[in-house]
């Protein structure tokens, strides 16, 4: 139990383009879910937390209007990537917390998704 | 032994050797504390979690030890496999909600 999902797992994109990243939650729902980057041999940086049915919380540095987060159900949040840049490459990476049962604190990580931008 | 990377410190170690992973938090008001183990290309696995009210936990080839008072984490693995290849982070959990906040990750290779 307990499995997340990520989609795409990888793409590749051309700069000024926009980008949408699928957080689904397979088997449980969730309130909560969580985006992370990561780039290469670094640690998860939190991107946002996504709260379902409303707006996300940024973490400080991280552009609202770049990084769009919609939580539109339980079981499903998006990030969209707009205008990306190559500087936005990196391993995208979303977390879901049960809405149910558990540790406040528990997450399960979806398996991330690689993103190139030309 | 311990290698500091450019970002990332390594630990080798040798099949069926012990392997231990250290880590250093910062917040002294956080209440949990997970090890997760992360392939390369995937998702982080958590492999065990604490509870700031205890000193050791275990699991199956796995101990957390905690030492609130120097804020030390670490990860002991008992006869190190090379399976258990991977980056390995810890994360705690400040009590003021359900964030967690990741530490900068050690990788761990297995020679066979």
């Amino acid at each position: 139990g307990a499995v997340v999902s990520q989609h795409p797992s990888w793409v590749i994109c051309k700069s000024g383009t926009s980008v949408k990243i699928e957080c689904r939650s397979l088997d449980f729902q969730a309130t909560t879910m969580f985006w992370y980057r990561q780039f290469p041999k670094q640690s998860l940086m939190l991107m946002a937390t996504s709260n379902e049915g409303s707006k996300a919380t940024y973490e400080q540095g991280v552009e609202k209007d770049k990084f769009l987060i919609n939580h539109a159900s339980l079981t499903l949040s998006t990030l969209t990537v707009t205008s990306a840049h190559p500087e936005d490459s990196s391993f995208y990476i979303c977390s879901a917390n049960p809405a149910r049962g558990g540790q406040p604190y528990e997450q399960y990580f979806g398996p991330g998704t690689r993103l190139t931008v030309t | 032994g311990e290698s500091v990377g450019l970002h990332l410190p390594t630990l080798s170690v040798q099949e069926g050797d012990n392997s231990i992973i250290n880590c250093a938090y910062s917040n002294s008001a956080s209440d949990y504390f997970i090890w997760y183990k992360q392939e390369s290309g995937k998702g982080p696995q958590f492999i065990i979690d604490i509870r700031s009210n205890m000193d050791k936990r275990q699991g199956q080839r796995v101990t957390v030890l905690l030492n609130k008072t120097v804020k030390h984490l670490s990860l002991q693995i008992a006869a190190t496999q090379p399976g258990d290849s991977a980056v390995y982070f810890c994360a705690e959990n400040n009590n003021a909600g359900n964030m967690l906040t990741f530490g900068g990750g050690t990788r761990l290779m297995v020679k066979p």
